[in-house]
């Protein structure tokens, strides 16, 4: 089992929708989350972070954890064609320097 | 500020020949990292620096070397290149929440 699973999709969705990415991670001793943006050939971007349970929202991106059931999604609202990239879930583990990334889901938003 | 910076943007090298790609971040970060990313495999890491004076290895250290030049300067070396290092290699530093800001990368053929 890898420590930091996404879909790698692609995942599709119409332009003004709400795009749904989903990560599950296997360490319950996981302190933070990140999501970041990578475009082709570019380098991964910083989307937002989260620490605690709950909601966090930045402009049309919203981060839910939930660390009882080990998952944290990004929610991307009124998507838009240029929000097309692959987003990665990174994971903190507890006393660790190091982030655990995932692979990456795939997002297409459809003109 | 430039962020993080790495040199060179594009590399092609023969087996057998050794290079070293450079990384020099002015966000005053104590940790570094330096990562290779593969089609299907994510980011992958090969080395850290967690502060000033100390490297530990990564995920897929095999290969390579690195040196901590200074708290701005993570360096890391191939001293023979093979065919399996050819990848994008990121380098990244860490904020003060943990969050990874990374370099523009490097694009390594090995042939």
């Amino acid at each position: 089992q890898k420590e930091v699973e996404q879909n790698s999709g692609p995942l599709s969705v119409p332009e003004g929708a709400i795009a749904s990415l989903n990560c599950t991670y296997s360490d319950r001793g996981s302190q933070s989350f990140f999501w970041y943006r990578q475009y082709s050939g570019k380098s991964p971007e910083l989307i937002m972070f989260i620490y605690s349970n709950g909601d966090k929202e930045d402009g049309r991106f919203t981060a839910q954890l939930n660390k009882a059931s080990q998952y944290v999604s990004l929610l991307i609202r009124d998507s838009q064609p240029s929000d097309s990239a692959t987003y990665l879930c990174a994971v903190k583990k507890d006393s660790s320097y190091k982030l655990i990334f995932g692979s990456g889901t795939r997002l297409l938003v459809r003109p | 500020n430039a962020g993080v910076t790495q040199t060179p943007k594009f590399q092609v090298l023969k087996t057998g020949q050794s290079m070293t790609l450079q990384c020099a971040q002015d966000m005053n970060h104590n940790s570094m990292y330096w990562y290779r990313q593969d089609p299907g495999m994510g980011l992958r890491l090969i080395y850290y620096s967690a502060s000033e004076g100390t490297t530990d290895k990564g995920e897929v250290p095999n290969g390579y070397n690195v040196s901590r030049l200074n708290k701005r300067e993570f360096s890391l070396r191939l001293e023979s290149a093979a065919p399996s290092q050819t990848s994008v290699y990121f380098c990244a530093s860490t904020g003060q929440n943990y969050e990874q800001y990374f370099g523009p990368g490097t694009r390594l053929t090995v042939t």
